[in-house]
């Protein structure tokens, strides 16, 4: 099946503690991508990643990094989490972002989602 | 990347169609509209996406007029399972293209 898979779904963390989040793929998509929605705020894109070993930022990097060493994930390290970057973060992938061969070619697909809150 | 406006909120009735128009006055030449669905709680789901005229699939349909500068979504004989939020996205095709999601609109279907 088809999908994105983020992990975990919830955590409760504490100030300062590294975690990642990890975040897979098996379309072998070449777009991938982490959003934050906090309420209010709607979806905001943190980074993004074009393909392997390329990735930039988004309109709210700070406090994040990213790495893609393989096409299928893309794990979002928060370095020293804080109570602000508590938020329901999505990862995306699509196969592309092109001119769309295609009607679907470009679209998102989204996993399900990580609770994350920072105590 | 063209900016989108498009309602906070619009209420429905089961049964009834529901239009929710974008504007994106800025929309350039080679920009594909792209329409998105999310439920509390879920990530955005793919509903449609267009050029120009009118696209439609098995969910909804997608109206662009000639001057592309506004685009209208409409969902036929909504149910209680079309309360959601609505995203409209403009996008040129490129590698350095992001995807951006505003606010969106959050539509309620009542009974």
């Amino acid at each position: 099946e088809a999908q994105v898979t983020q992990n975990p779904r919830y955590l409760i963390t504490v100030t300062g503690k590294k975690l990642t989040v990890t975040c897979s793929q098996n379309m072998n998509h070449e777009y991938m991508s982490w959003y934050r929605q906090d309420p209010g705020l709607g979806l905001r894109q943190i980074y993004y990643s074009m393909n392997v070993e390329v990735t930039d930022k988004g309109d709210v990097p700070e406090g994040y990094k990213v790495s893609r060493k393989e096409k299928r994930n893309f794990p979002l390290i928060l370095e020293s989490p804080s109570p602000n970057q508590t938020s329901l973060y999505f990862c995306a992938s699509s196969l592309y972002v092109g001119a769309p061969r295609r009607p679907r070619d470009t679209e998102a697909f989204f996993g399900q989602g990580t609770r994350l809150t920072v105590v | 990347l063209a900016k989108t406006t498009q309602p906070i909120s619009m209420d429905s009735y089961e049964g009834q169609e529901v239009n929710i128009t974008c504007s994106h006055n800025n929309i350039a030449t080679n920009d594909y509209i792209t329409w998105y669905q999310q439920f509390p709680s879920q990530g955005p789901r793919f509903i449609i996406q267009g050029y120009k005229t009118k696209v439609t699939n098995e969910v909804a349909s997608l109206f662009i007029p000639a001057d592309r500068k506004s685009s209208t979504l409409s969902l036929p004989r909504v149910s209680l399972s079309d309360t959601a939020v609505y995203y409209c996205l403009v996008g040129r095709p490129g590698n350095t293209d992001k995807l951006i999601f505003g606010t969106g609109t959050r539509l309620q279907v009542f009974p």
